[in-house]
Formats: C-alpha cells, sequence, structure tokens
C-alpha cells in the first residue's frame, strides 16, 4: 500500500535551517509529482511547494520563495525540503502529498502523517 | 493571488444534509478538490475534479462546481463525519496550489 513517512522536523532557532525528508513505498515513486503541505497549530492547510516527477519543473508559494528548496531522489523514492533563514511563522506540521494521476489538476490522493517543525529562541 | 473563502462552521443533525460551500473568483473555471481532516490525522482526499470520489469513500459525499461558488454536500451525516473540510484548487495564473480556509463540520 501506499505509504508516504515524513522525518527530519525538531525545534530550530530564527535563522536557523532544517532538512525534512519522506520516504515513500507502495508505488512507483518516479511516475507522480510530489508536494510539501503545511499546517500551523490550529490553522488551516497551507501549500509549500511542488515538484514535477523528473524534477524539472518546481513551483513555490511567496511564503517560502527564496529560503525554501525542494529536491527528490527518485533512485531512492524520497522527497526533501531543505529550509533555511528559519522564521516564527514557519512553525507548522509539514505534510508531504502525492499528486494523484487520475486527474490533470492534480489534487493530492495520499499525504504522510507529518513532521512538526518548530521555531522559536 | 487566488483566494477560497469558506464558512468557518457548519453544523447538522444526524441524518440530514451539510452543505459546505466554497467561494472563488469565477471558480465554476477550475477544477475543485474537498479533503477531509480530523483531529491530529492528516488530511483526506473526499471529492476531487468538482464531483468525483476516490475509491473508498462514500457516495453520501458529492460535489458540484458553478460560477463562483463550489459546494461539498454530506448526506445522511453521520457522527463519524464530524471533520474540518478544505477545498482546494490549482490556480494556473500563479503556479500555486490554493486551499480554502476551512470549515469544521460539527454533527449535534
Amino acid at each position: 500500500q501506499v505509504q508516504l513517512v515524513e522525518s527530519g522536523g525538531g525545534l530550530v532557532k530564527p535563522g536557523g535551517s532544517l532538512r525534512l525528508s519522506c520516504a515513500a513505498s507502495g508505488f512507483t515513486f518516479s511516475d507522480y509529482y510530489m508536494s510539501w503541505i503545511r499546517q500551523a497549530p490550529g490553522k488551516g492547510l497551507e501549500w509549500v511547494s511542488y515538484i514535477s516527477s523528473s524534477g524539472s519543473t518546481i513551483y513555490y508559494a511567496d511564503s517560502v520563495k527564496g529560503r525554501f528548496t525542494i529536491s527528490r531522489d527518485n533512485a531512492k523514492n524520497s522527497l526533501y525540503l531543505q529550509m533555511n533563514s528559519l522564521r516564527a511563522e514557519d512553525t507548522a506540521v509539514y505534510y508531504c502529498a502525492r499528486g494523484a494521476s487520475y486527474s490533470s489538476s492534480i489534487p493530492f490522493d495520499y499525504w504522510g502523517q507529518g513532521t512538526l517543525v518548530t521555531v522559536s529562541s | 493571488s487566488y483566494v477560497l473563502t469558506q464558512p468557518p462552521s457548519v453544523s447538522v443533525a444526524p441524518g440530514q444534509t451539510a452543505r459546505i460551500t466554497c467561494g472563488g473568483n469565477n471558480i465554476g473555471s477550475k477544477s475543485v478538490h474537498w479533503y477531509q481532516q480530523k483531529p491530529g490525522q492528516a488530511p483526506v482526499l473526499v471529492v476531487y475534479d468538482d464531483s468525483d470520489r476516490p475509491s473508498g469513500i462514500p457516495e453520501r459525499f458529492s460535489g458540484s462546481n458553478s460560477g463562483n461558488t463550489a459546494t461539498l454536500t454530506i448526506s445522511r451525516v453521520e457522527a463519524g463525519d464530524e471533520a474540518d473540510y478544505y477545498c482546494q484548487v490549482w490556480d494556473s495564473s500563479s503556479d500555486h496550489y490554493v486551499f480554502g480556509t476551512g470549515t469544521k463540520v460539527t454533527v449535534l
């Protein structure tokens, strides 16, 4: 069955860096678009970044552009999010999610359980 | 940037019908997806492309989209439907995914 398992979250000081990972299994990872989505405590969902199946197309939310970098290693079935210059407002649970292949508008059909990132001094 | 507006809360009695709206400028021209999120859990896709259901999602969940409003309808509401619901679209003008503000459904 499809599984997405995030890791790498934790407590980091403002201005610091963190790298999140998402290990995928149960499907052909290299065939699917992937995204990171976050949710601040008690708040709604916010899309963070998208990467195409080959990694050739990448998009970022305005709130993280220039600070975050999404990447993938199809040989390792893994998705990454490098987060630099972290701010308090980046505190959230970060989910990796798979883009469904059965729709051209690519909804997110599978999500990981999330990893918590806390930015605080 | 494109904005999706949802009512903060909807209350419904068991067995009745819940309707959750998602407002956006000419949203009828976009494909709308809906997610259910229960406390402490990851979101689950319940409707995609306005009105299609992924396998395993009950027929009680349906959707529609026209003009400036998309709607998720939950028929014969059950206690287990109590959750937060989010609409979502792809905004091609900005190359951004956009989520709605979210609606908490309470089963009375």
